[in-house]
C-alpha cells in the first residue's frame, strides 16, 4: 500500500501570510494527488485535484504543485476562513490513503 | 447532494448499516466512497465501489464491512459488522469525479455528505 506523509503536522500563521504544506508518497504516484480542506463538523472540501488543478469555486490563492512522490499545497494571502486542517490523498490505486493532515491555526 | 443516515450507538461485536442518499446525479454511474474520521484523528478512506460494481476496502475493515448500492433508490450503503471500539467515527460518503486530463483519467472526491456518527461502546 502507498503511504502518505505530510509536513508540518501543524503551523501557526497570520492573516495575509503565505503558507506551504508538503506531502510525500511512499512510491511514485504520477500526479494522482488531491488536496482537501476539512473544518470540524463540516464535510471535507476538495481544493486541488491531479496535483495542480484548482477545483471549481476554490479561490485562486490556493495552488498545488508536484509530481512523482513530492507535492506541495500553497496558500497565499491567508484568510480567516482558511484556518482548517488540510489533507493530501492519492488516487493512484486502492487503498486511496490520506495523509495525516496539517492543522493551520491562527497565530 | 449526498445525505448520510443510519449512524447510532452500538455495542462491540454488533452490526449497523449506513445509507447515503444521492440527488442530482446517479450513484450507479459514478465511483463512490466511504471515508471516516475517528475522534481526534484524521480522515481515513474506508471503501470504494466502481460503477461496474467492483469494490475495495481498507485493511482495517476488510472482511467486516461491505459497500453496496441500490440503483432503484439511488443510494449507497455501508454494511458494518463485527464492530469494534476503534470503528467509532463520523462516516462520510463521497462521490468520485472521473476527469480526463490527457493522457490519463484522474479521480477525486468532489461531492461529500455531511456525515453520520457511529459510536461503538
Amino acid at each position: 500500500d502507498i503511504q502518505m506523509t505530510q509536513s508540518p503536522s501543524s503551523l501557526s500563521a497570520s492573516v495575509g501570510d503565505r503558507v506551504t504544506i508538503t506531502c510525500r508518497a511512499s512510491q511514485t504516484i504520477n500526479r494522482y494527488l488531491n488536496w482537501y480542506q476539512h473544518k470540524s463538523g463540516k464535510a471535507p472540501k476538495l481544493l486541488i485535484y491531479a496535483a495542480s488543478s484548482l477545483q471549481s469555486g476554490v479561490p485562486s490563492r490556493f495552488s498545488g504543485s508536484g509530481s512523482g512522490t513530492d507535492f506541495t499545497l500553497a496558500i497565499t494571502n491567508l484568510q480567516p476562513e482558511d484556518f482548517a486542517t488540510y489533507y493530501c490523498q492519492h488516487s493512484y490505486t486502492p487503498p486511496r490513503t490520506f495523509g495525516p493532515g496539517t492543522k493551520v491555526e491562527i497565530k | 447532494q449526498l445525505v448520510e443516515s443510519g449512524g447510532d450507538v452500538v455495542q462491540p461485536g454488533g452490526s449497523l448499516r449506513l445509507s447515503c442518499a444521492a440527488s442530482g446525479f446517479t450513484v450507479s454511474s459514478n465511483y463512490m466512497n466511504w471515508v471516516r474520521q475517528a475522534p481526534g484523528k484524521g480522515l481515513e478512506w474506508v471503501a470504494h465501489i466502481y460503477a461496474g460494481g467492483s469494490t475495495y476496502y481498507a485493511d482495517s475493515v476488510k472482511g467486516r464491512f461491505i459497500i453496496s448500492r441500490d440503483d432503484s433508490k439511488n443510494t449507497l450503503y455501508l454494511q458494518m459488522s463485527s464492530l469494534r471500539v476503534d470503528d467509532t467515527a463520523i462516516y462520510y460518503c463521497a462521490r468520485d469525479e472521473q476527469l480526463w486530463l490527457a493522457p490519463y483519467y484522474f479521480y477525486h472526491m468532489d461531492v461529500w455528505g455531511k456525515g453520520t456518527t457511529v459510536t461503538v461502546s
